[in-house]
């Protein structure tokens, strides 16, 4: 199936420091997603974007919606060692909760404390 | 709010056996659920859209009676792996969409099987 372009893979950063990753597409979506997931567990959601040039924050994470809307980022500032996990963006074609998300391929975050 | 929860978390089978995992909306309402397969180091790949009361929608080269979907209630939606294979062995998660209105989807925890 369709992916989402993700970067970078993977990231290994010290305490404190700040995250940024992103997605692009050749397609546009009218919804993105972020969502963190930890090892043996489902995704959780940490922001949702629903409109193009949208910023939003959640905590000491934010995100926004590209213009184009075909590309998101992610930015996590002061990093903790509880960050650790992979990052997920999604993106959502069709609108309502009937669209199906088509997923990047993760980007695996590890703190040094 | 908006807990999915799915049971079993592990499941460890012979192959040749059937597996049933139940993917359940604890606090809300779902017409519309789906189910995902995650192999090791990837990304989650969406299999089917399960809608109540009616058939799933299979993804393109997902076997519909391989992974036989039901979804027969607002809060339930099972995934039966019939004649499990040892390539069957992944991670299943599912996910609940909302009652018209909303355009977020909530993830169940997901269920590890092991085909032998």
């Amino acid at each position: 199936g369709q992916q989402l372009n993700q970067s970078p893979q993977s990231m290994f950063i010290q305490e404190g420091e700040d995250v940024s990753m992103n997605c692009t597409s050749s397609s546009i979506f009218n919804t993105w997603l972020w969502y963190k997931q930890d090892p043996g567990e489902g995704p959780v959601l940490l922001i949702a974007l629903y409109k193009a040039g949208e910023l939003t924050s959640n905590g000491r994470l934010t995100a926004q919606f590209g213009t184009t809307r075909k590309d998101s980022f992610l930015n996590i500032s002061a990093s903790i060692p509880s960050d650790v996990g992979i990052y997920f963006c999604a993106g959502q074609r069709f609108g309502g909760s009937q669209g199906n998300l088509i997923f990047g391929k993760g980007t695996k975050l590890s703190v040094k404390p | 709010g908006a807990v999915v929860s799915q049971h079993p978390s592990r499941v460890i089978c012979k192959s040749g056996t059937s597996v049933k995992i139940e993917c359940r909306s604890l606090d809300f309402q779902a017409t519309t659920m789906f189910w995902y397969r995650q192999f090791p180091k990837q990304s989650l790949m969406l299999m089917a859209t399960s809608n109540e009361g009616s058939k799933a929608t299979y993804e393109q080269g997902v076997e519909k009676d391989k992974f036989l979907i039901n979804h027969a209630s607002l809060t339930l939606s099972t995934l039966t792996v019939t004649s499990a294979h040892p390539e069957d062995s992944s991670f299943y998660i599912c996910s609940a969409a909302p009652l018209a209105g909303a355009d977020t989807q909530y993830f169940g925890p997901g269920t590890r099987l092991t085909v032998l």
